[in-house]
């Protein structure tokens, strides 16, 4: 089993859809979780956080269900701009170190 | 204006060369890391540093080599005893090295072996 696992998609969507990704992760301690986007051939950047109680960033909702080791990202009112790669990222490594542990992404396509 | 830069941006190398990519940050991080991305996958750790003149090997260190003799500087080595070294290298840097940091990335570089 991979340590974090995603759908790789594409999910194809229209604009103003509601769409939603989930990921697993298989290390029960894991401690910090992300969710980074990556547009092609760029650099990923620091979508949000994933706390316990989830959290929301506008169109943006991020949940983390500790139980069941997935956290999901719901994209509302989906635009065009949101096409991109969404990589599910966790941190957890022995001694506190910063060691991420990146999906393999998921590729979401927003047509008009 | 704070960041992380890479370079070259594109970088192609015939078989049996070492080559060396640059990193630098001026975010006055403490830690550094390396990545390389191939299609289809995630990113997977090379080598990172949690403070100067330390650094540690990732998942895939072979045929890899760095320094951190300052602490904006993080260059990666390539060198011929990497046997698949075609791949886009990302840079990035976080606060503490901390698992609860968020590490920022650099626009990366893109190896090209010939």
């Amino acid at each position: 089993r991979k340590e974090v696992e995603q759908d790789p998609g594409p999910f194809n969507v229209p604009e103003g859809a509601t769409v939603a990704f989930n990921c697993t992760y298989s290390n029960s301690a894991s401690q910090s979780f992300f969710w980074y986007r990556q547009d092609c051939r760029k650099e990923p950047k620091l979508l949000m956080s994933v706390y316990s109680s989830g959290n929301e960033d506008g169109r943006f909702t991020a949940q983390l269900n500790r139980a069941s080791q997935y956290i999901s990202l719901l994209i509302r009112d989906s635009k065009l701009s949101d096409s991109a790669t969404y990589l599910c990222v966790v941190n957890w490594s022995p001694g506190n170190t910063g060691k991420l542990i990146f999906g393999q992404g998921t590729t979401l396509q927003v047509k008009p | 204006d704070g960041g992380i830069t890479q370079s070259p941006k594109y970088l192609f190398r015939k078989e049996g060369q070492n080559v060396t990519l640059s990193c630098e940050q001026n975010l006055n991080h403490d830690a550094m890391y390396w990545y390389r991305q191939d299609p289809g996958q995630g990113l997977r750790l090379i080598y990172y540093s949690q403070i100067v003149n330390d650094f540690q090997k990732g998942d895939i260190a072979e045929g890899y080599s760095v320094s951190r003799e300052k602490k904006e500087s993080f260059p990666l080595t390539v060198t011929s005893a990497q046997k698949n070294p075609t791949a886009f290298y990302l840079c990035a840097s976080s606060s503490t090295g901390s698992f609860t940091d968020t590490q920022y990335f650099g626009p990366g570089t893109r190896l090209t072996v010939l």
